[in-house]
């Protein structure tokens, strides 16, 4: 059964720090692997997708990468920013579904 | 750019009475899915569904949800007698054909009292 865990389970920054969440998975026969970003109480939104044939994708000051026979992805943040707090989750693909961790709640202090 | 659209934002209902949450997904997608989060833990898979049949479904999903694709633009999701435990936030997503990631609504937060 796939499990997906994300470390550290929060972190505290002061803004222009560069920062990296980790997320690993158990069972590599993903399709893809997509990060979010959700602030509290609010919907998901879609910060990066990485197929599982691809090594990393840039977005910006975001840049995700993914290692499928170690069964990880990194999110680098770059030059952090106090809009940049809130919970960023990563989530595998699995056949139709996708398998979520439980999240890094992120906070960068001015 | 699309949007998933999900109403109400916020629903309060008694033990044992019946809620649907509606959605509006993106209008060239064909696969659909209802996820749930309960505050303080992960966003679980519930059910999707494809060409106008569930194609998976979580055994959270049981008997007193249903699912439904009423015409070209609407999918809702039923809970037929909703208990203490049905409180959470539900998201709608949809994708497309083309390998392409999901894209989530806002949510629903069910509060059952």
């Amino acid at each position: 059964k796939q499990e997906v865990t994300q470390i550290p389970a929060a972190l505290s920054v002061p803004e222009g720090e560069n920062l990296v969440l980790n997320c690993s998975f158990t069972d590599s026969a993903i399709y893809n692997l997509q990060w979010f970003r959700q602030d509290p109480g609010k919907g998901l939104t879609s910060l990066l997708l990485i197929q599982s044939s691809q090594r990393e994708q840039t977005s910006g000051r975001l840049n995700a990468s993914l290692d499928k026979s170690s069964g990880r992805s990194t999110l680098y943040i770059a030059a952090s920013q106090p809009g940049d707090s809130a919970t960023y989750l990563c989530a595998v693909r699995e056949g139709g579904k996708l398998i979520f961790g439980q999240g890094t709640e992120l906070s960068v202090k001015p | 750019e699309p949007e998933v659209t999900q109403t109400p934002s916020h629903q309060v209902t008694q033990m044992g009475q019946e809620v649907i949450l509606r959605c509006v997904p993106i209008s060239n997608h064909l696969y659909f899915y209802w996820y749930r989060q309960i505050l303080g833990q992960k966003v679980e898979f519930l059910v999707s569904f494809y060409n106008n049949e569930i194609s998976e479904k979580s055994e959270i999903f049981d008997d007193q949800f249903s699912v439904e694709r009423p015409d070209g633009s609407n999918f809702t999701l039923k809970i037929r007698s909703t208990k203490l435990e049905d409180s959470a936030m539900y998201f709608c997503a949809s994708r497309s054909t083309m390998g392409y990631g999901y894209t989530f609504g806002s949510g629903t937060r069910l509060t059952v009292v």
